[in-house]
């Protein structure tokens, strides 16, 4: 199992810009959440979904969106990039709603210029 | 609601020593909690959990957290540091959400460093 994996691993974005990064897992989970995380305010969630066509905000939604088409894939959307959007973006998956290990990906080290 | 607090942002220990990282959480209906651990450049690495079976939970890389209700705390421990200790260490408790996905609410985060 590759687990969550998430590209691109590095990505450099003018101010407008739009971009979609990409998650994927394989453990077949129902849950996903998208991260952000920044020096010293540990770990933000973004959107999460519950299962295929199924996704709510977390606490810093704005300025972004996500689609869950499959069980597989969990992209998070920047449609105007903005230099309060640099950080470091981490997708996560849970099998269980209850104890809610979650796995992480390698996360996505994003810079708005 | 659901909080943690992570005493000391950077915690610093000698190789060989015993390791304390401090996590106090707030929560409204009985939690689970976590520690992950996080290496540069790297994703969140889950420690060990807490889901309300033994109050102390054994992790990998021999650390330990206890469970204190009394004192809503789930430090932890490591009797002997080494080098390779050297991470970035998150508390994190669960709870709900409505509509099934369970929220976990991280600590800041505690830097720990090993010196020799």
């Amino acid at each position: 199992n590759a687990g969550v994996t998430q590209t691109p691993k590095f990505r450099i974005l003018k101010i407008g810009q739009s971009m979609t990064l990409q998650c994927t897992q394989d453990m077949n989970h129902n849950y996903m959440y998208w991260y952000r995380q920044d020096p010293g305010m540990g770990l933000k969630l973004i959107y999460y979904s519950v299962g295929a066509g199924i996704t709510d905000k977390g606490e810093v939604p704005n300025g972004y969106n996500v689609s869950r088409s499959t069980t597989e894939d969990f992209p998070l959307r920047l449609e105007l990039a903005a230099p309060s959007q640099t950080s470091v973006y981490f997708c996560a998956s849970s099998y269980s709603h209850t104890d809610n290990e979650q796995f992480f990906g390698p996360g996505t080290r994003l810079t708005v210029l | 609601a659901q909080s943690v607090t992570q005493l000391g942002s950077h915690v610093s220990v000698s190789e060989g020593a015993l390791v304390l990282l401090r996590c106090n959480y707030s929560s409204s209906v009985p939690p689970y909690l976590f520690w992950y651990v996080q290496y540069p450049n790297q994703g969140l690495q889950l420690l060990l959990k807490y889901t309300s079976a033994a109050t102390l939970v054994k992790g990998i890389n021999g650390f330990e957290a206890e469970f204190k209700k009394s004192e809503t705390s789930f430090h932890l421990t490591k009797p002997s540091a080494h080098m390779s200790d050297a991470a970035e260490y998150f508390c994190a408790v669960s709870g709900g959400l409505t509509g099934g996905g369970n929220k976990l609410t991280f600590g800041t985060g505690t830097q720990l460093k090993v010196e020799l």
